[in-house]
Order: C-alpha cells, then structure tokens, then sequence
C-alpha cells in the first residue's frame, strides 16, 4: 500500500517557469512533510518542509501548499533555473518514535534553458 | 566534518556472494537508517536504528541484516546476494528532540549512495 503517492513522474518546464509537483497522503497520523532534493550521484537533500498547522510556507522560490482536509501537498518551485533540474522526493512522517519517513517515488524536474 | 561516509560507493557481486556496506556518520545523530532506491520506486526504508545496539525493519528488510554496534556506524549486510538486490544503497542520520520535550523532526541527512550490482 503506497502511503504517499507523488505526481507526475517527469516535469519539463522552461526556464523562469513555475514547476507544480504534488502529493498526497492516505495516513491521517502524519505530521511532518518534507520535500528532498536529489542530484544524480548523490543522496537527497532536504529542500523544505511544513507541518500541517500552517497552510503554506515559503523558503526564497520554493513554497510548499497544504492543505489538510484534502490530504495533499504541493511544491512550487517559481522563476525555475536550469540548476533546479534534479529529482524531487515528497515525504511524510510522524513525530515521536523512530519519525520514519514515507517517500513517494519522486518527481525528475528538467528546466529548459 | 564529513557528514555521512557510505563506504564502498560500487560494487559487483555474483549471487550467492555475501557483502557488508557501512554507514559512518560524524554528527552524533541518534538515528540511523538504510534506504534502497530503485526506478520508479523512490526511496524504501529496509531497517533502521533509534539507537546503539538497537535495530529494527522497515519496509523491505528481507534478505538483509543490521548491526549498530557504535552510533556512529551502521552496517547493512546481504548474506546471500540476489540480482534483485541490485538497487543503489542510501544510509541517513537524523537527530531527534531529547525525550521530555516537545519531540521535534530533524532532517535526515543522506550520504552518496552505494550502487550494488548482483550478477
């Protein structure tokens, strides 16, 4: 059972576009959502995350949405670079415990220059 | 400071050939974890650890096996290679709040991956 599925697969956006990748949860008991960030050859970064008490929170041109009644979230990636090309993974956890995080299968973002 | 050392970063096993990666981190992280990343698949915890000396499985750990003998490493062993263990291999570390207050999520910090070939 996928608990978290991420949408779409493959995104191409031109340059100073607006990259959307989305997700959505099934485990009411998730409260930490974080987006990491891959480069090929490398383990993925932590990029931004929110937790469901706030609706949206914005780190320079990258904004994640939430919204909890519908059990989604988004990344928005504004102004898109070429440098932004890389592999997005949204994830959920819960806190407390081991705070195990649920990945979804990832998002490969191209930026067209 | 090097974060998280994944030792080695290739390998190529025949089946049945058994093998150890190993995870060092230098951050003094609580928790430890093993991820294999596949194609389409994204990132499927196989063990993790909350602790030195504790262990315990995610979602796919059959066919692997772990030790935290100090907190700063991790091992994640095949006993018995298959070629669908050929995947790329991450390990992450992550502090968490102290018990007592309000428990907090902290990143999980990744190393580079070791790509596994089973032949």
């Amino acid at each position: 059972q996928q608990q978290v599925k991420q949408s779409p697969q493959s995104l191409i956006v031109q340059k100073g576009g607006i990259s959307i990748i989305n997700c959505a949860y099934e485990n009411t008991a998730f409260d930490y959502f974080p987006w990491y960030q891959q480069f090929p050859g490398k383990g993925p970064a932590l990029l931004i995350a929110i937790r469901p008490d706030v609706s949206e929170k914005k780190e320079g041109r990258f904004t994640i949405s939430f919204n909890k009644s519908a059990k989604q979230f988004s990344l928005h990636i504004m102004d898109s670079q070429p440098g932004d090309s890389a592999t997005y993974f949204c994830a959920a956890s819960r806190q407390g415990g081991s705070e195990k995080l649920v990945f979804g299968k990832g998002t490969k973002l191209t930026v067209n220059p | 400071n090097a974060g998280v050392t994944q030792t080695p970063k290739f390998r190529v096993l025949k089946t049945g050939q058994s093998m150890t990666l190993l995870c060092a981190q230098d951050m003094n992280h609580e928790y430890m974890y093993w991820y294999r990343q596949d194609p389409g698949m994204g990132l499927r915890l196989i063990h993790y650890s909350v602790g030195e000396g504790t262990t315990a499985k995610g979602e796919v750990p059959d066919g692997y096996n772990v030790s935290r003998l100090k907190k700063q490493n991790f091992l994640l062993g095949l006993e018995s290679a298959a070629p669908s263990q050929t995947s790329v291999y991450f390990c992450a570390s992550s502090y968490s709040s102290a018990e007592g207050r309000r428990r907090s999520n902290q990143p999980q910090h990744f190393g580079d991956g070791t790509r596994l070939s089973i032949l």
